[in-house]
């Protein structure tokens, strides 16, 4: 079955730092997103991603954050000044139409 | 108007028993009804998903029950067995866009 691919899988940085995220959506799909889930708490919306854009960004992307698709495949999560409330899982979901399939998550933890 | 409300927070079944999880929701214009199981340190996975055009769909030993009227939605799990150990969260979307989901419920099924 298709998978999305999410690396790292854990990632320690230090507060005010610049990270990553990296996916990998399933080949076919055309609608990304990325969400995240602070311990314990529910999943929360951050960004939607189609033909080249974001289409849909909630009030936790601000301009820390920022979205790319740099090739055919990869789709990452730069969050530019790593706060300490920012220590939460990060999830990818890629979808065609409705059916999303989220990765297993990048663990990000702010020292 | 964005939120999905579930309960209860968490839940004890004996095995062989019915889980029962309950959603509610104001938002008329969503279209998309998906329940995700989540196991520790994985993303959520679908489960099963509904349209409120059908009031109830059946999938092995899961069901959604949907009242369109009332703006609710349920899970049943059906002989709960261990395995199903699990926070499940309700969710809820426009025209598959972004999902907007409830704040989970951990479901703890004894053996």
């Amino acid at each position: 079955e298709p998978e999305v691919t999410q690396t790292p899988s854990h990632q320690v940085t230090q507060m005010g730092q610049e990270v990553i995220l990296r996916c990998v959506p399933i080949s076919n799909h055309l609608y990304f997103y990325w969400y995240r889930q602070i311990l314990g708490q529910k999943v929360e919306f951050l960004v939607s991603f189609y033909n080249n854009e974001i289409s849909e960004k909630s009030e936790i992307f601000d301009d820390q954050f920022s979205v790319e698709r740099p090739d055919g495949s990869n789709f990452t999560l730069k969050i530019r000044s790593t706060k300490l409330e920012d220590s939460a899982m990060y999830f990818c979901a890629s979808s065609l139409i409705g059916g999303y399939t989220f990765g297993s998550g990048t663990r990000l933890t702010v020292v | 108007q964005q939120q999905v409300k579930q309960s209860p927070q968490s839940l004890i079944v004996q095995k062989g028993g019915i889980s029962i999880i309950n959603c509610a929701y104001e938002n008329t214009a969503f279209d998309y009804f998906p329940w995700y199981q989540q196991f520790p340190g994985k993303g959520p996975a679908l489960l099963i998903a509904i349209r409120p055009d059908v009031s109830e769909k059946k999938e092995g030993r899961f069901t959604i029950s949907f009242n369109k009227s009332a703006k609710q939605f349920s899970l049943h799990i059906m002989d709960s067995q261990p395995g199903d150990s699990a926070t499940y969260f309700c969710a809820a979307s426009i025209r598959y866009d972004k999902i907007i989901f409830g704040k989970g419920t951990r479901l703890h099924i004894l053996p």
